[in-house]
């Protein structure tokens, strides 16, 4: 089956930086992506990655290991609004061809003044 | 450029109703996945629409029915609401069939739906 892990909550200082990591089991992995939920909002992409190695895109980078199952996302220079929910979500071929992401149960992030 | 727009809003029905839920995808789009996210947890996949057939469905009862119009807009039903199915609905957006499934999707800003 399949299983993802990720932390429940992280909390951090405004300017810092921050790692939300995530690890999985599947089969027929094809990728990892990233999402932002704030309280009572719609999920919002933020990245995508189906090969090792990191993505750049403005302050949030996204790392993925196929080798390792993980991935993380890295929020630099944190500001009050990155205070949200994070979820790392697998796209995978678990259940012959369906390519539909299975989410974590999501990273709440507080930042501190 | 219009996003994912879904409605109502806001819904309170009492067990063993049916609901309707309804969302319009993204200009451009044309498959349409809803998803159920209980209070604390991630989005669970009910089922994805592309050319007005349900391609993919999750581990949900039959009381979850759906449809894909022309348009791409689509409708959730729920039959025999149970207390449990209280959540936000979500409907995300995407485009293309095959591949590139799931990829890259946009979230609608969901239906709360409270079952008494």
């Amino acid at each position: 089956g399949q299983s993802l892990e990720q932390p429940s909550e992280v909390t951090a200082v405004e300017g810092a930086i921050v790692q939300i990591n995530c690890t999985y089991q599947t089969s027929g992995f094809y990728g990892l992506s990233w999402y932002q939920q704030h309280d009572g909002g719609a999920p919002t992409f933020l990245s995508y990655n189906a090969l090792d190695g990191l993505e750049e895109t403005g302050r949030f980078s996204s790392f993925l290991s196929r080798s390792d199952s993980y991935g993380y996302l890295l929020l630099q220079e944190l500001q009050m609004k990155d205070s949200a929910s994070y979820f790392c979500a697998v796209r995978d071929n678990a259940s012959g061809g369906s390519y539909i992401p299975t989410f974590g149960r999501g990273t709440s992030l507080i930042v501190h003044p | 450029d219009a996003g994912v727009t879904q409605s109502p809003t806001h819904l309170i029905k009492t067990r063993g109703q049916q609901v309707t839920l309804r969302c319009s995808p993204k200009s451009g789009h044309d498959t349409v996945s809803w998803y159920q996210q209980a209070l604390g947890q991630g989005p669970q996949f009910i089922f994805q629409y592309y050319e007005e057939e349900e391609r993919q469905r999750g581990n949900f009862p039959d009381r979850f029915s759906g449809h894909q119009f022309p348009n791409y807009s689509s409708e959730l039903n729920v039959n025999a609401l149970l207390l449990g199915d209280s959540a936000l609905y979500l409907c995300a957006s995407s485009f293309g069939g095959g591949a590139s499934r799931g990829k890259t999707q946009y979230f609608g800003p969901g239906t709360r739906l409270l079952v008494l």
